[in-house]
C-alpha cells in the first residue's frame, strides 16, 4: 500500500441499507478525513478524526458516522442509506489535524443510493 | 457553507497561454491550498501558502494571497494540454471550529487545448 486506498472503488446500494465504505493510508498521519463531492457544491467535509481514538463532525454529518479505532483505518458508514447520499466519496490524511496541513487524498468511491 | 468562490468556473485556453483562476474567501485563514483534480481521481496539494505570505512560486505555478481583499489567484504559466483538470482552493480556518479543517471552494475547470 502506497499513500490512502479507499474500497469500493464504487457501489450500488438500495435505500435503508447500510453500508461502510473503508479508507486505509500508511503514512503513519494522525488526522482523516471523510468529505463527500456533488457537482456544482465541491468538497464538504463529513466527519474527520485528529488522532486516533477522536472524532468530530464537518458540515455535513446526518446519516453518517466514523469511528478511528487505530492510527491506518477511518471506516464510514451510511446506516440507512437514502438516495440523497448518492455522491462521490473521498478519504483525505494529514500529518497534523490541528496546523491545516497539507491532505493527501485517496482514489474516491462512487455511491448510488436507489 | 463553502469559504472559498472560485472564478471563472471554467476556464478554455490553448497550448501555451497563461490560465488564472481565482479564489475568494470570507473569514480569517491560517492558510489558503490549491489542489487539481483530474477527471475521475482524487484531488492532489499543489501549494500551500500562508497568511503571512503573499506570493509563492512552484515550477510554473504562481499563488498569491492578498488578505486585505480576502482572495488568491493561481497562475500556471505556459500551459499545457496535461494541465487539463479541475483546481480548487481550500481555507484552513484560524480560529474556533474550524482550525485545522479545510473548507473547498467549487473549483474552476480548466480546458487546456493541444
Amino acid at each position: 500500500i502506497a499513500g490512502i486506498t479507499q474500497a469500493p472503488t464504487s457501489q450500488i446500494l438500495a435505500a435503508g441499507r447500510r453500508m461502510t465504505l473503508r479508507c486505509t493510508q500508511d503514512m503513519r498521519h494522525n488526522a482523516m478525513y471523510w468529505y463527500r463531492q456533488d457537482l456544482g457544491l465541491g468538497l464538504r467535509l463529513i466527519h474527520y478524526s485528529n488522532t486516533a481514538g477522536t472524532t468530530g463532525k464537518g458540515e455535513v454529518p446526518d446519516g453518517y458516522s466514523v469511528s478511528r479505532a487505530n492510527t491506518d483505518d477511518f471506516p464510514l458508514t451510511l446506516a440507512s442509506a437514502v438516495p440523497s447520499q448518492t455522491s462521490v466519496y473521498f478519504c483525505a490524511s494529514s500529518g497534523s489535524g490541528l496546523a491545516g496541513s497539507e491532505q493527501f487524498f485517496g482514489p474516491g468511491t462512487r455511491l448510488t443510493v436507489l | 457553507s463553502q469559504q472559498g468562490e472560485e472564478d471563472p468556473q471554467a476556464l478554455s485556453i490553448q497550448e501555451g497561454e497563461n490560465a488564472t483562476m481565482n479564489c475568494s474567501y470570507k473569514t480569517s485563514i491560517n492558510n489558503l491550498q490549491w489542489y487539481r483534480q483530474n477527471s475521475g481521481r482524487g484531488l492532489v496539494h499543489l501549494i500551500l501558502i500562508r497568511s503571512n505570505e503573499r506570493e509563492k512560486h512552484s515550477g510554473r505555478l504562481r499563488v498569491t494571497l492578498d488578505t486585505s481583499k480576502k482572495s488568491s489567484s493561481l497562475l500556471i504559466t505556459a500551459s499545457r494540454a496535461a494541465d487539463t483538470a479541475s483546481y480548487f482552493c481550500a481555507t484552513s480556518g484560524a480560529g474556533g471550529t474550524s482550525y485545522g479543517k479545510l473548507t473547498f471552494g467549487q473549483g474552476t475547470i480548466l480546458t487546456v487545448h493541444p
